[in-house]
């Protein structure tokens, strides 16, 4: 049982470039989420999942894309990167009746130059 | 809007000393409170929930509705209590779970 696992862990990006963040559980939780850590402003929550084919926006959802095709992955996609996007990424997923206990990935780190 | 404040950026005690992690958060419903911990090269984890009511690592958080704190406190801190504190409130049961700003805690021997 590897938990809510996240690719890569590091990545640095140019302005403008896309790229994909992988997140993935196995423990068939119906809910997950991503949160981007920056100092002093704390977590902040991009887009979240309640299922399959359902999303939703978060605090910070502009300049992020996701989707929810099966219940163990939910990527964050990055179309256009902006340096304001550097940061580090978290996921999380949790059962929907305890969506308060949410199990968090190891985070990428993510610099945009 | 809801909102959550944790004033404090970085809380620095000596060993032994008490601690308290303050967080008070604007809500217009009753939502539930709960308190996350980050240590070093861990993954952030869920420390207490106050619904609970319980002690965990010598850390109890006490919610005041009139108040609309939830802070986070221990009678003797710890080194190895030296971490990143996140308050969250729960919008609802299945929903969002929004975390405060966190303050770092530094337990100096």
């Amino acid at each position: 049982n590897a938990g809510v696992t996240q690719t890569p862990k590091f990545q640095v990006l140019k302005t403008g470039q896309s790229m994909t963040l992988q997140c993935a559980q196995d423990m068939n939780h119906e809910y997950m989420s991503w949160y981007r850590q920056d100092p002093g402003m704390g977590l902040r929550l991009i887009h979240y999942s309640v299922g399959a084919g359902i999303t939703d926006q978060g605090e910070v959802p502009n300049g992020y894309n996701v989707s929810r095709s099966t219940t163990e992955d939910f990527p964050l996609r990055l179309l256009s990167a902006a340096p304001s996007q550097t940061s580090v990424y978290f996921c999380a997923s949790s059962t929907t009746e305890a969506s308060y206990e949410q199990y968090f990935g190891p985070g990428t780190r993510l610099t945009v130059t | 809007a809801q909102r959550v404040t944790q004033p404090e950026k970085l809380l620095s005690v000596f060993k032994g000393a008490p601690v308290e992690l303050k967080c008070n958060y604007s809500y217009s419903g009753s939502p539930e409170l709960f308190w996350y911990v980050q240590y070093s090269r861990q993954r952030l984890q869920l420390l207490l929930r106050h619904i609970s009511r319980e002690s965990i690592k010598g850390f109890t958080a006490d919610l005041n509705k009139g108040e609309t704190s939830f802070h986070l406190k221990k009678p003797f801190a710890q080194e190895e209590d030296s971490a990143m504190y996140y308050c969250a409130p729960l919008y609802n049961q299945g929903g969002k779970l929004i975390f405060g700003q966190g303050t770092e805690l530094s337990v100096k021997p």
